[in-house]
């Protein structure tokens, strides 16, 4: 089974700060796909990257795929009370199966 | 579109009872997928089905069986339950080999066993 990281588990910060949650592999994958999950619903995916080195942004959120394709970092800008939620990585070695991490809880304080 | 769905939303069973979770998907999507999520544990696949006829174990399978239906549908089903199956329980579906395998989630069934 391929595992995938995710570091720090919890995190809580203020308003306007900003931070990087991380997902590490000893595996290569064909793409990696960021979800955020809300209390009480299912996961919503965020964006894929598969290529080594690739950089995604979707507005104050900026994604990136290690050059290796092991291990990718999300990076959240001027953090608002609406970006709480817990953030799962999830790794496709092929075109089936995902592999889930173990998810970042961000908590941001108002 | 209603994406998918899945019923009951919440489901509390006595050990050794049955139940049956329902996940329904119209996006004419190929695959489907059912999942659990415990804390600390992320998402952890059951059972998949990579097109309609098909099934295969996840990493997870033990105390589970399914059935697709058809393409639409994908049932999960607790034989007799135990404290151990107490979860969340998502389905998902992918068009598989399409746009790298993106999931679409439903709202889960939170599934308490005594």
């Amino acid at each position: 089974t391929q595992l995938l990281e995710q570091s720090p588990q919890f995190l809580s910060i203020q308003e306007g700060e900003n931070l990087t949650v991380y997902c590490n592999s000893s595996s290569v994958f064909s793409s990696l796909q960021w979800y955020r999950q809300e209390p009480g619903e299912g996961p919503v995916l965020l964006v894929t990257v598969v290529t080594g080195g690739e950089v995604k942004k979707l507005k104050r959120l900026t994604f990136q795929f290690g050059d290796a394709r092991k291990d990718s970092s999300l990076h959240i800008t001027a953090a608002q009370p609406g970006d709480t939620g817990l953030y799962l990585c999830a790794g496709a070695p092929g075109n089936e199966k995902l592999t889930f991490g173990t998810g970042t809880r961000l908590t941001i304080i108002p | 579109n209603a994406g998918v769905t899945q019923t009951p939303k919440f489901q509390v069973l006595k050990t050794g009872q049955s139940m049956t979770l329902q996940c329904a998907q119209d996006m004419n999507h190929n695959s489907m997928y059912w999942y659990r999520q415990d804390p600390g544990m992320g998402l952890r696949l059951i059972y998949y089905s990579a097109s309609e006829g098909t099934t295969d174990k996840g990493e997870v399978p033990n105390g589970y069986n399914v059935s697709r239906l058809n393409k639409r549908e994908f049932s999960l089903r607790l034989e007799s339950a135990a404290p151990s199956q107490t979860s969340v329980y998502f389905c998902a579906s992918s068009r598989a080999g399409v746009s790298y395998n993106e999931q679409f989630f439903g709202p889960g069934t939170r599934l308490t066993v005594l």
